[in-house]
């Protein structure tokens, strides 16, 4: 049981470049979150999933895409990045909205 | 307790002794609560949760509490090890499929 796992744990790109970020769950967990969390603050919901094909908006989703197109799948896309989304982003998934999440080791990005 | 901004609030305590991590939450309709325990590089690991109709849970070595009258979450460490030693998170949910994560509070452990 791997858990929840993130692809890649390290970026770095250049103002306007493009990117997704592969979360994967082995978990059967129908819910799925993405998440940034900046130097001492804590964790920001940029988008979520609540089953395979659904998508909703969090806190912060502007400049963030995400698709679920596998239950076990969820991705997190930056179409122009900008230096304000440098930052830590974390995948987490649970199995209703009412239960523990699980977090990933997260995704480290810097934008240039 | 919980602020927001840069300088996180940091705890130190010595190492055998209780800790008290407090998080004051924002939305009464909030009804489920966790903690987590995010170690440098990791992410969050979940520690206890408690949901509202509930004042105390208890865990191995940890405990929270929950005061729904001032909106006041804690979580306590009994008998603290080095290996505590790490940011901690409060978080509520309010039944919109969402986690409202507070910005954390820093455990320092003295050996």
């Amino acid at each position: 049981n791997a858990g929840v796992t993130q692809t890649p744990k390290f970026r770095v790109l250049k103002t306007g470049q493009s990117m997704t970020l592969l979360c994967a769950q082995d978990m059967n967990h129908e819910y799925m979150y993405w998440y940034r969390q900046d130097p001492g603050m804590g964790l920001r919901l940029i988008h979520y999933s609540v089953g395979e094909g659904t998508t909703a908006k969090g806190e912060v989703p502007d400049g963030y895409n995400v698709s679920r197109l596998k239950k076990q799948n969820f991705l997190l896309g930056l179409e122009s990045a900008a230096p304000s989304q440098t930052s830590v982003y974390f995948c987490a998934s649970s199995k209703t909205d009412r239960t523990k999440q699980y977090f990933g080791p997260g995704t480290r990005l810097t934008v240039t | 307790g919980e602020s927001v901004g840069l300088h996180l609030p940091t705890l130190s305590v010595q190492e055998g002794d209780n800790s008290i991590i407090n998080c004051a939450y924002s939305n009464s309709a909030s009804d489920y609560f966790i903690w987590y325990k995010q170690e440098s590089g990791k992410g969050p690991q979940f520690i206890i949760d408690i949901r509202s109709n509930m004042d105390k849970r208890q865990g191995q070595r940890v405990t929270v509490l929950l005061n729904k009258t001032v909106k006041h979450l804690s979580l306590q460490i009994a008998a603290t090890q080095p290996g505590d030693s790490a940011v901690y998170f409060c978080a509520e949910n309010a039944a919109d499929n969402k986690f409202y994560f507070g910005s954390g509070t820093k455990l320092n452990v003295k050996p």
